[in-house]
């Protein structure tokens, strides 16, 4: 089952605009994390959100968690053409098993 | 630092054939590990976890299974692949450990596989 879900299924933007991508949940979490893709290759963990936490920066990333809504958003800001990738969000479930939504296609076009 | 080694990168298979997808992992020890599958434009699915030396758990019923012969070696196997095993097979490790929530995926390159 996918228990993080994205919005929206795809995203094209303007180099040097902001980029949000949302994910919402169905149980309770530990933690929600997001990974990006690029194309063909393997995902890379980009920021871990705890379930105590709001707001988390890294770089040009901003997430929020909202765990009354379930929900949490991935902000890029100043997008540049290399950001063009998947986005996925995943929930750490009990038992080490990560579950990851089906994710949002960014394209940045310069 | 902790590498993760996964192939081959693509592979094309005949459907009846067998399958053996290799991973292992550098740098690391005692680490879960994983195989999600991942279908054109589509989300991850997992398929086998294992938290250590020939421990696996089966996440969906299907033709595949999985073995953990080494600490750091996961494979992935087939006896008669089927068209519907096409995809993108990604191996991943974490550090171990239910008091470590918080340890992220790391991801190998994946391995195409196009059963025709």
């Amino acid at each position: 089952s996918q228990q993080g879900e994205e919005d929206p299924q795809a995203l094209s933007i303007q180099e040097g605009e902001n980029a949000t991508m949302n994910c919402s949940y169905k149980t309770s979490i530990n933690n929600l994390q997001w990974y990006r893709q690029n194309s063909g290759r393997g995902l890379v963990h980009l920021i871990l959100i705890r379930s105590n936490e709001r707001e988390k920066h890294s770089g040009r990333l901003r997430v929020t968690l909202d765990t009354s809504k379930k929900s949490s958003s991935l902000l890029i800001t100043a997008s540049r053409a290399a950001d063009t990738a998947s986005y996925f969000c995943a929930k750490r479930e009990y038992g080490n098993k990560l579950v990851f939504g089906a994710g949002t296609i960014l394209r940045v076009k310069s | 630092s902790q590498t993760i080694h996964q192939w081959p990168a693509t592979l094309v298979q005949p459907v009846g054939s067998p399958l053996s997808l290799e991973c292992t992992v550098e740098g690391t020890s005692n680490p879960n590990l994983y195989w999600y599958r991942q279908a054109a434009g589509r989300g991850l699915q997992l398929l086998f976890y294992s938290v250590g030396i020939g421990q696996i758990s089966s996440e969906v019923p299907q033709n595949l299974s999985a073995s953990r012969p080494q600490d750091r070696q996961f494979i992935l196997s087939s006896k008669k692949l089927l068209l519907s095993d096409s995809g993108f097979y990604l191996c991943a490790w974490s550090v171990r450990g239910e008091t470590n929530p918080f340890s992220p995926l790391h991801f190998g390159n994946g391995t195409r596989l196009t059963v025709t």
